[in-house]
């Protein structure tokens, strides 16, 4: 069946600039997970839905940063005025049980 | 700062060999561990995983052991074969439901 899908694959923008990653969870996975990946690193978790609601954000690194699942299954990670830093690729996965997390491919952004 | 030209821990085998990947976790809280397995441009994939009421667990060429006392755990695959080079990271779960991961090793496997 279909895995966690993510787009675009690559996004370069310029410093400033806003954008927005989508993740497309596996279907009837409830839960989603949005991850950052710095070169030569682990994940490091910025949010987590279960439904419609995040029931975890404490990982976003700054008010810069938003995501909405308004409808329980595709999420959108949102970033406002973005900075050299922000560069990485972010990392989505879904669960159906909050054991096994399922991961998509990533989205490498590139903020020049 | 950034963390410019961070260099991974690297294990070099030997086709057919056994190889052992070690992790330290962080919080004696932790309830749960996985490790997973990350290609060049992919996201990470899920090898095998335990609960800390496990000190064991085997899969299909990989076992996983977790020993509580220090904080350990490892990942021995059997028989290691080229398509398992890969950076492995383990993860732990210890408040609710995301998981923070670990450094990462990069396996290298000669033929």
């Amino acid at each position: 069946g279909a895995g966690v899908s993510q787009t675009p694959s690559n996004k370069v923008t310029e410093k400033g600039k806003y954008v927005e990653l989508r993740c497309d969870p596996i279907s009837g996975h409830t839960a989603l997970y949005w991850y950052r990946q710095s070169l030569g690193q682990g994940p490091e978790f910025l949010i987590y839905f279960q439904g419609t609601g995040a029931a975890d954000d404490s990982g976003l690194p700054n008010d810069r940063f938003f995501a909405v699942r308004p409808e329980g299954s595709v999420s959108t990670l949102k970033i406002q005025r973005t900075e050299r830093g922000d560069s990485a690729v972010y990392l989505c996965a879904s669960s159906s049980d909050g054991n096994e997390q399922f991961f998509g491919p990533g989205t490498r952004l590139t903020v020049l | 700062g950034e963390n410019v030209g961070l260099h991974l821990p690297t294990l070099s085998v030997q086709e057919g060999d056994n190889s052992i990947i070690n992790c330290a976790y962080s919080n004696s809280a932790s309830d749960y561990f996985i490790w997973y397995k990350q290609e060049s441009g992919k996201g990470p994939q899920f090898i095998i995983d335990i609960r800390s009421n496990m000190d064991k667990r085997q899969g299909q060429r990989v076992t996983v052991l977790l020993n509580k006392t220090v904080k350990h755990l490892s990942l021995q695959i059997a028989a290691t074969q080229p398509g398992d080079s890969a950076v492995y990271f383990c993860a732990e779960r210890n408040q609710g439901e995301k998981l923070i991961f670990g450094q990462g090793t990069e396996l290298s496997v000669k033929p």
